[in-house]
C-alpha cells in the first residue's frame, strides 16, 4: 500500500545534479523516509535513509521538507552507472512492517 | 560487505512441478525476505523470517511455501508450479532498528511453462 508518489520517469544529462522529488502527505511521526534504487536484473540497492534532519552520504542527499510532507532525494553530478529506478518508501522501524516498492522514478542519463 | 546468495540465477519449470529458489546470507542478520518481481512492477513481499525454523506470511503467500533452517538460509518453495508465478524473485536480509536497511541478492528469474 505505496504512500509516496513520485514522477514516473525523469531524465538527465551526465554530469548534472538530478533532484527525485517524493511526494508523502500522509506520513506519520514514526515513519523514516527511505530510497532504494534497482537496475536491471539487479536487486535493489539501498541510497538513504533519514527522520527528520537532511543526511548526506557518499551516494546522494537527502533533503526532507520541514513538515516531512515532502523529500528531495539529490544526486550530484550523475554518470551513466546512476541510470536506475529510484524508489521512496516510507516505513517505521519498530515491529515489523514492510518495505512497499511502488513503480518508483525511472532516472535516464545521457551521455 | 553484506552478502546475499540465491540460487539458482534462472529456472524453467514446467506447470505442476515442484520449485525450490535458495538464498544464503553471511551477513549475520536476523532477518530474510522473500519477494517478486513482475516486469514493469514493484516488488511483493511473498514470505519473511525472523528467526531461524520459523516463517511468516508476506502480503502475497499463495502457492508459496518458505523454510528457514538455519540463519543464514532461505528457501522458497512452489509445490505446483503455476503460469503465473512466472518472475524474478528476490531474497533480502536485514537486521532491525532506526538504520534498518535491506540488502538484496541478484534475484532468480523464474520462467513457468
Amino acid at each position: 500500500d505505496a504512500k509516496t508518489t513520485q514522477p514516473d520517469s525523469m531524465e538527465s544529462t551526465e554530469g548534472e545534479t538530478v533532484h527525485l522529488p517524493c511526494s508523502h502527505a500522509t506520513i506519520s511521526g514514526n515513519e523514516y523516509i527511505y530510497w532504494y534504487r534497482q537496475v536491471p536484473l539487479q536487486g535493489p540497492e539501498y541510497v538513504t535513509h533519514g527522520l527528520q534532519q537532511n543526511t548526506t552520504n557518499s551516494m546522494a542527499f537527502l533533503a526532507i521538507a520541514s513538515d516531512r510532507k515532502s523529500s528531495t532525494l539529490i544526486l550530484p553530478h550523475v554518470s551513466l552507472r546512476d541510470a536506475a529506478v529510484y524508489h521512496c518508501i516510507l516505513r517505521e522501524n519498530t515491529g515489523y512492517q514492510n518495505f512497499y516498492f511502488g513503480k518508483g522514478t525511472s532516472l535516464t542519463v545521457i551521455p | 560487505e553484506a552478502a546475499v546468495t540465491q540460487s539458482p540465477r534462472s529456472k524453467v519449470a514446467v506447470t505442476g512441478g515442484k520449485v525450490t529458489l535458495s538464498c544464503h546470507q553471511t551477513n549475520n542478520h536476523d532477518y530474510m525476505y522473500w519477494y517478486r518481481q513482475d516486469t514493469g512492477h514493484g516488488l511483493r513481499l511473498i514470505h519473511y523470517s525472523y528467526v531461524a525454523d520459523s516463517t511468516e506470511k508476506g502480503d502475497i503467500p499463495d502457492g508459496y511455501k518458505a523454510s528457514r533452517p538455519s540463519q543464514e538460509n532461505f528457501s522458497l518453495i512452489l509445490e505446483l508450479a503455476s503460469l503465473s508465478q512466472t518472475a524474478v524473485y528476490f531474497c533480502a536480509s536485514s537486521t532491525r532498528g532506526p538504520n534498518e536497511r535491506l540488502f538484496f541478492g541478484h534475484g532468480t528469474k523464474l520462467s513457468v511453462l
